[in-house]
């Protein structure tokens, strides 16, 4: 599975969009990004996935540029429960494949 | 519905014992992983279920660590002669099968402290 590079923290007030970027510039044709996301004292949660179209659901945003090479995931508005850290992961496509887990980035929601 | 769950969610064990920690997944997944979460990193992959065959166990860090899922369903993770570097946080995960399965569904892990 290729690499991928987070920052390691951001900051976000509460309310505006919260804008996590991660590169990803190995990725070969037909892998996908997925995003989990890992709040304290959990196990990480899925949000969302996509290979080459831009992707919306019910938490977040997906863009993915046209090249592939990097991404970004939005929180449209950022709560104070948004505060956790954030894996963006590049995986081939299907659930019976083992997840490689970064450092991710810590994303802080302030009040 | 019932998510994953994990158990015990907290063990402190004394370096040398033996171990096992437990994970119910979500009913009728087929997919089941244990991840290892040291601190401050992300999980790591463990080993691999597919009902009751271990299909992958690439990620075990030594032949003191044992996996099994006999029946399909509720898996455990077996450490022996517990070491310090073993203290971490293991997770469980499971997942549907089939074309369209591409989520993978956390316990909230065990959080395993040797001294």
């Amino acid at each position: 599975d290729a690499k991928t590079t987070q920052p390691t923290s951001m900051d976000c007030a509460e309310g505006r969009a919260a804008n996590l970027p991660c590169n990803h510039s190995t990725i070969s044709g037909n892998e996908y990004v997925y995003w989990y996301r890992q709040i304290h004292s959990q196990g990480p949660q899925y949000i969302i996935h996509g290979l080459k179209n831009n992707e919306t659901n019910e938490m977040a945003s997906l863009i993915i540029t046209e090249d592939r090479k990097s991404s970004t995931l939005i929180l449209p508005h950022a709560t104070l429960r948004d505060t956790a850290v954030y894996y963006c992961i590049v995986s081939l496509y299907g659930s019976a494949r083992q997840l490689t887990f970064g450092s991710g980035t810590q994303l802080t929601v302030l009040p | 519905g019932a998510g994953v769950s994990q158990s015990p969610r907290y063990k402190v064990a004394k370096r040398g014992q033996d171990v096992a920690l437990r994970c119910d997944p979500i009913s009728g997944h087929v997919s089941l992983f244990w991840y290892q979460q040291a601190l401050g990193q992300g999980p790591e992959f463990l080993t691999y279920f597919q009902n009751e065959a271990q299909l992958d166990k690439s990620g075990l860090p030594s032949d003191r660590f044992f996996a099994e899922r006999p029946e399909g369903s509720v898996s455990t993770l077996k450490i022996q002669r517990t070491q310090q570097e073993d203290s971490a946080v293991y997770l469980c995960a499971s997942s549907l099968e089939g074309a369209h399965s591409y989520e993978q569904y956390f316990g909230p892990g065990t959080r395993l402290t040797v001294t």
